[in-house]
């Protein structure tokens, strides 16, 4: 059973407009959440993370917010930008002392049009 | 770019052949990790090491063999391959950095194909 999904497979925004990628998670035991992307024929890249004791993160022009109460987590791209078109991954884990599991959502196509 | 490489980048194979994948990283990270990647499923976790010759199972290891004798090398091996194991594989490291090892850095990923 998927533990962290994203519902939205793909996503068109225009250029200079503000995406923001959603993703939901079950486990309510996951204390760490990052953000991937991924470019075709590549590894994915980290992005962006938030620890589950805060509600933002933000870096430059990629902010993540969290809602613990919903289990819901989003990630806002402003200004989106013709590179950013790529597939993100929302991941999830819990207690990272160690060397720990990554849950992954099945990931949203993002496409920026120029 | 963490440094990262796997070997090979793609492979075609017939079913019940071994097959033996390698990743090794130059960054020196405690934390070795392989993961499958498959339509529908995101990335999934097939075994990880904790250090050299430690490893454990994660979510997806049936049919799958690892092996870590050195803190730079980590393999993969599929002792029969089948169908099933299809997939895109990537390696990933991590090590502790401010008290915790959350964020994994990803390999360019080997394309699988069992014929």
């Amino acid at each position: 059973d998927q533990q962290v999904k994203q519902n939205s497979p793909s996503l068109s925004v225009q250029e200079g407009r503000i995406s923001i990628l959603n993703c939901d998670y079950t486990n309510s035991m996951f204390d760490y959440f990052l953000w991937y992307k991924k470019y075709p024929a590549e590894g994915p890249t980290f992005l962006i993370s938030i620890s589950s004791i805060k509600d933002k993160n933000e870096d430059g022009r990629f902010t993540v917010f969290l809602n613990k109460s919903a289990k819901h987590l989003s990630l806002h791209i402003v200004p989106s930008q013709p590179g950013d078109s790529a597939v993100y991954f929302c991941a999830a884990s819990e207690g990272a002392t160690g060397a720990n599991n990554l849950f992954f959502g099945t990931g949203t196509r993002l496409t920026v049009i120029p | 770019d963490a440094g990262i490489t796997q070997s090979p980048r793609h492979k075609v194979t017939e079913t019940g052949t071994p097959v033996t994948l390698r990743c090794h990283q130059t960054e020196n990270h405690r934390y070795m990790y392989w993961y499958r990647q498959d339509p529908g499923h995101g990335l999934r976790l097939i075994h990880y090491s904790y250090g050299v010759k430690d490893t454990d199972k994660g979510e997806v290891s049936d049919g799958y063999s690892v092996s870590r004798s050195k803190t730079e090398d980590f393999l993969l091996t599929l002792e029969s391959a089948t169908s099933s194991q299809t997939s895109v594989y990537f390696c990933a490291i991590s090590d502790m950095v401010r008290g915790n090892s959350y964020e994994q850095y990803f390999g360019p990923g080997t394309r699988l194909t069992v014929t």
